[in-house]
């Protein structure tokens, strides 16, 4: 069935530096993709989507691009800072939502 | 606007026993999904519902019933409760059509946390 992979974590990384979150998934036809971000002792919000193909997702610094060809919509940040410390999920719209395992991202200053 | 809401924010239940839960959805949406996230995991779909009605389910055995309000609130129902049946329990509401599950962005509550000792 459909599915979502993405990166296992944690990943560690220092204010300022760049982050990439690798996402693929499967799935039939071209589903809407999200990243969903949890920070501590928070719910889950929406982070960006995008509906098709080519689309490029942003919001808050963080951009993630829907690649048909290689099934992929890594997530990307130019500068982390400390406040982006969560745990990010890739995921993908269908009958349901179908979530990656999470990457838990730790920023120190 | 009003954010999804859900209650109660923890609860400790023992082996067998039943608990239910509850979701109001975020105003002016009218389909609201359940999901179960085990801790260091992804949420899981538990099902959606959709103007009263059951519009999708995933894995979960028949002990896991909902219901959905005319005001579109929902409750989530376990019955038999099992140790690993400990996890958050999330809420997530959005306004899709019949047939167009998951097709548009889902807004998420805090979640209820459930210990089953």
């Amino acid at each position: 069935g459909d599915s979502v992979t993405q990166m296992e974590g944690p990943v560690t990384l220092s204010e300022e530096a760049f982050l990439t979150i690798n996402c693929t998934y499967t799935a039939t036809g071209y589903p809407s993709l999200f990243w969903y971000v949890q920070y501590p002792g928070e719910g889950l919000q929406l982070l960006l989507k995008a509906t098709k193909a080519d689309d490029k997702g942003s919001n808050k610094g963080f951009e993630a691009t829907y690649r048909k060809e290689t099934t992929s919509f890594h997530l990307e940040k130019g500068s982390v800072q400390v406040s982006d410390s969560a745990v990010y999920f890739c995921v993908k719209a269908g009958t349901a939502l179908i979530f990656g395992k999470g990457t838990t991202l730790s920023v120190s200053s | 606007e009003t954010g999804v809401t859900q209650s109660p924010t923890h609860l400790i239940k023992t082996r067998g026993q039943q608990v239910t839960l509850r979701c109001s959805s975020q105003s002016g949406h009218n389909t609201v999904s359940w999901y179960q996230q085990a801790l260091g995991q992804g949420p899981q779909f538990i099902f959606q519902y959709y103007r009263e009605e059951e519009n999708g389910r995933g894995n979960f055995p028949p002990r896991f019933s909902g219901l959905q309000f005319p005001n579109y609130s929902s409750e989530l129902n376990v019955n038999a409760l099992e140790l690993d049946d400990s996890a958050l329990y999330l809420c997530a509401s959005s306004s899709v059509g019949r047939g167009g599950l998951g097709t548009d962005t889902q807004y998420f509550g805090p979640g209820t946390r459930l210990t089953v000792l």
